[in-house]
């Protein structure tokens, strides 16, 4: 498999459940991020991982937790979310930080 | 202003136009910038690097300039599959903590 990959494609959730994404890069990349995109609205960072260490969050409310195990893999817990949230939420890895960066497909998120 | 702006379109043009964007940023001390397209649904994929020198690939010409801090997209000879909307993408530091997206620029090429 190439690229990089996003689990779940599509996400329903209640308020009170737990759920993760994951993301899976097999680009060799050193940096990996996690955007969030709603309707009509521009793409948000949300979290930036290089070489494993998180780098920034941007004041991500704590009901997102990313987590990094290692450089090829990217995960997002979601607890507790409200409806807005709902979004597509993207991941996207580069070979550096101030590389192009790759997107997966995204997971589709809703949240009722 | 906003960090990175785009005329939202959009832009309804002919088979075989040429058809130009223009994006601006507000930080001068911005580092590296891209060209994405993004389909209905679909996630984002890079279009071209925007270097200081300016780069073509193919119909498509990405030009920066520094000192009225904008960059641009020229597309010739459109194509019914250029239709999508263009993202312009600033990274305004080295570490990546500060990359902003436009909100996109909409293109229908029309037959």
């Amino acid at each position: 498999e190439t690229g990089v990959t996003q689990t779940p494609r599509h996400l329903v959730m209640g308020m009170t459940n737990k759920k993760s994404l994951k993301c899976e890069q097999h680009l060799g990349h050193n940096a990996m991020y996690w955007y969030k995109q709603s309707a009509k609205k521009p793409l948000e960072l949300m979290f930036v991982y290089n070489f494993k260490e998180q780098t920034e969050n941007n004041s991500v409310p704590s009901r997102f937790s990313p987590e990094c195990p290692n450089s090829s893999h990217l995960f997002l817990h979601l607890h507790t979310l409200q409806p807005e949230d709902s979004a597509l939420y993207l991941c996207a890895s580069s070979q550096g930080r101030n590389d192009e960066q790759f997107f997966g497909p995204g997971t589709r998120l809703t949240v009722l | 202003r906003k960090e990175v702006e785009q005329d939202p379109g959009p832009f309804n043009v002919p088979e075989g136009a040429t058809v130009a964007f223009n994006c601006t940023y507000s930080n001068s001390a911005s580092q590296s910038f891209f060209w994405y397209r993004q389909d209905c649904r679909k996630e984002p994929k890079l279009l071209m690097s925007v270097y200081s020198s300016g780069n073509e690939d193919g119909r498509f010409t990405a030009q920066l300039n520094r000192a009225s801090q904008y960059i641009s997209l020229l597309i010739r000879d459109s194509k019914l599959s250029d239709s999508a909307t263009y993202l312009c993408v600033v990274n305004m530091d080295s570490s990546a903590s500060k990359i902003i997206f436009g909100s996109g620029t909409r293109l229908s090429i029309r037959p």
